[in-house]
């Protein structure tokens, strides 16, 4: 596998709350992406992260990337319920495959 | 806002059937690439294609075959489906050139096969 373990989680928690989610990769990368999958509809993009970088900031949304321990997270403020989604890192493994991790399947309580 | 297009939303065929997806983008975008998921979510990507050109083919059966007429089109044919067949077959796009690294996503062909 090309991602660690830990990249597969279900969280469970209540609105307001902030929540980090965090995924290891094995393979070197410069760019890390955070994906986010509603119900019934494709991934859609929510950040983008560069090696040079380190944090990245969207909204209530970020980012943070460490090239030297090959590790990302996503964390979100102030969850909302309609955060409830599967979010996915994904980086490039060369101009044409671009590899996703195994998601975190987030449920925000109302 | 919808700018890749994926038909049919559901397809359920039984084992051994032929089944084709098709996908459209209308972003101008020169890559597009299909994508299985699997019923825990499991993204694995399957094939990409630059301008009309095949060039990622992963471990995939060879009853899966891709095809594009054109860099905004790209279909999925499945020949002889089997059981483990069953997913959601997602579509995606982006340009290749500069530093888009943005995927666009259909919003999938969720394929049953009894």
């Amino acid at each position: 596998s090309q991602w660690g373990e830990e990249n597969l989680q279900a969280l469970s928690i209540q609105e307001g709350e902030d929540v980090t989610m965090n995924c290891s990769y094995k393979t070197y990368t410069t760019v890390v992406q955070w994906y986010r999958q509603k119900s019934g509809k494709g991934p859609a993009q929510l950040i983008l992260i560069r090696s040079n970088e380190r944090e990245k900031r969207s909204g209530r949304l970020r980012a943070t990337l460490d090239t030297s321990s090959q590790s990302s997270s996503l964390s979100i403020t102030g969850t909302l319920a309609t955060d409830t989604a599967v979010y996915f890192c994904a980086y490039d493994t060369n101009a044409y495959k671009v590899i996703f991790g195994k998601g975190t399947h987030l449920h925000v309580l109302p | 806002e919808t700018a890749v297009f994926q038909t049919p939303n559901y397809h359920v065929t039984q084992v051994g059937n032929e089944v084709s997806f098709n996908c459209k983008q209308t972003l101008g975008h020169d890559t597009m690439y299909w994508y299985k998921q699997d019923s825990k979510k499991l993204l694995k990507i399957m094939f990409s294609y630059n301008n009309k050109q095949l060039i990622v083919n992963e471990t995939v059966p060879r009853r899966f075959s891709p095809q594009s007429s054109d860099k905004a089109h790209l279909n999925l044919r499945i020949k002889s489906v089997e059981p483990e067949d069953s997913a959601v077959y997602l579509c995606a796009s982006r340009v290749h050139w500069g530093s888009q690294n943005t995927l666009y996503f259909g919003a999938g062909t969720r394929l049953s096969v009894l």
